[in-house]
């Protein structure tokens, strides 16, 4: 069965501390990766996507991700987080199937 | 560019009662998706529409819960009747190229 599955449900972290929010996807998911963000009361927003082409992917807003086909895992990494960055990360990947969501909070 | 529009965004009904939710997607998004988010799990995919036919509802409760997109543009998800266990954020996506989704805002609903 296809699956994705978020290691953490939740990530404490101190601001400005790097961060990796862990992600596995099963093999017969087919290899378009995603991460969003989903802030309080607000929708999902897209943060990273790999298609295809180069196994990093980077966001604007300084997060990055890798695909590693053979570990089958896009873990999610910021080398430098912020109170701002405090929100629900969730990985998805094939045919529109999401992980149980990260919670990471960043605390001063 | 407007975005995905959702409403309402917060509905409370007592079970048994029926309910109803409407998406408005980005204008020239053939694909739209509805979604169930269960607090404290990812989102799960309920119905995907291609212009105003289905693509995907396997895993749509269908005796209790329809969707239609009749001219292809906005969409409605009924619940009839709601039982407890439908409280959750139900969540509308649209597309263009069926890979990247835009998410709506959601709409809440508790049932009581």
């Amino acid at each position: 069965a296809q699956s994705v599955t978020q290691l953490d449900s939740q990530v404490p972290v101190f601001e400005e501390a790097p961060v990796e929010l862990r992600c596995n996807y099963s093999s017969s998911v087919s290899v378009y990766l995603f991460w969003y963000v989903q802030y309080p009361n607000q929708g999902l927003q897209l943060l990273l996507k790999y298609l295809s082409g180069s196994t990093l992917v980077e966001s604007i807003n300084g997060f990055e991700a890798e695909f590693n086909k053979s570990q089958t895992s896009f873990h999610l990494r910021k080398p430098s987080v912020h109170i701002s960055d405090t929100a629900e990360y969730f990985c998805a990947g094939g045919k529109l199937i999401f992980g149980q969501g990260t919670e990471l909070s960043v605390k001063p | 560019e407007a975005g995905v529009a959702q409403s309402p965004r917060y509905k409370i009904i007592e079970k048994r009662q029926s309910v109803a939710f409407w998406c408005n997607p980005i204008s020239g998004h053939a694909t739209l998706y509805w979604y169930q988010q269960i607090l404290g799990q990812g989102p799960k995919l309920l119905i995907q529409f291609q212009n105003n036919g289905v693509v995907d509802d396997s895993q749509l409760p269908k005796d209790r819960f329809s969707a239609e997109r009749l001219k292809g543009v906005d969409s409605t998800l009924k619940i009839q009747p709601a039982k407890l266990e439908d409280s959750a954020v139900y969540l509308c996506a649209s597309s263009l190229d069926q890979v990247e989704q835009y998410f709506g805002p959601g709409t809440r609903l508790t049932v009581t």
